[in-house]
């Protein structure tokens, strides 16, 4: 099947500071992706949608300025946590969808696990 | 917007029993219902997925029922074994480009020996 992959697997950073996590799918492109958050035992939150070439949109209670969304290519999207504090720290997990015609099934990263010290 | 509520949100079974889980979604314009399987800090992982099109799929020990007039689709395994213990997941949404999954809260499936 399709590949997500994501970057880094893990980071620990101190509170204030601002941290870049990348998802990338590698054997297809993707106009759309689409970031998670999941808090411990708990479900998938969609967070938010990139839009290749165009502004994310957000869902409703998420921080656009806290959390920046860029997608600059076909193939890659970024989430960029600004000014971090404990209460962001957790499972970042972007997907994204093969239009190609194989399939429209929608594939997962690997995920991000964001502490902040 | 679209809401899926799972049920139940643990459920333990004996090795060899079967196991339910059930959900249910609010808006009737949503055509594609996948599964997803996640192991602790791990992905999900898709297990199998259902379109509107269809009642039932089967794949193997794994199988998805949709009703339609009542916004309902169940997952059901057979013949459970120890290692389908995880974080089952049901989604839901309109399947098309720009739109995304829409998550159930998850079913922690114990299988015990």
């Amino acid at each position: 099947g399709a590949v997500v992959s994501q970057h880094p697997s893990w980071v620990i950073c101190k509170s204030g500071t601002s941290v870049k996590i990348e998802c990338r799918s590698l054997d297809f492109q993707a106009t759309t992706m689409f970031w998670y958050r999941q808090f411990p035992k708990q479900s998938l939150m969609l967070m938010a949608t990139s839009n290749e070439g165009s502004k994310a949109t957000y869902e409703q209670g998420v921080e656009k300025d806290k959390f920046l969304i860029n997608h600059a290519s076909l193939t890659l999207s970024t989430l960029t946590v600004t000014s971090a504090h404990p209460e962001d720290s957790s499972f970042y997990i972007c997907s994204a969808r093969d239009l190609s015609g194989r399939t429209d099934t929608q594939y997962f990263g690997p995920g991000t696990r964001l502490t902040v010290l | 917007g679209e809401n899926v509520e799972q049920h139940p949100s643990t459920l333990s079974v004996q090795e060899g029993d079967s196991a339910v889980i059930k959900c249910t979604y609010s808006d009737s314009a949503s055509n594609y219902f996948p599964w997803y399987k996640q192991e602790l800090g791990k992905r999900p992982q898709l297990i199998i997925d259902i379109r509107s099109n269809v009642g039932e799929k089967k794949d193997q020990r794994i199988a998805v029922t949709l009703n339609k007039t009542a916004k309902h689709f169940s997952l059901h395994i057979t013949e459970t074994q120890p290692e389908d213990s995880a974080v089952y997941f049901c989604a839901a949404t309109f399947n098309q480009a720009g739109t995304a999954l829409i998550f159930g809260k998850g079913t922690t499936l114990s299988v015990s020996s």
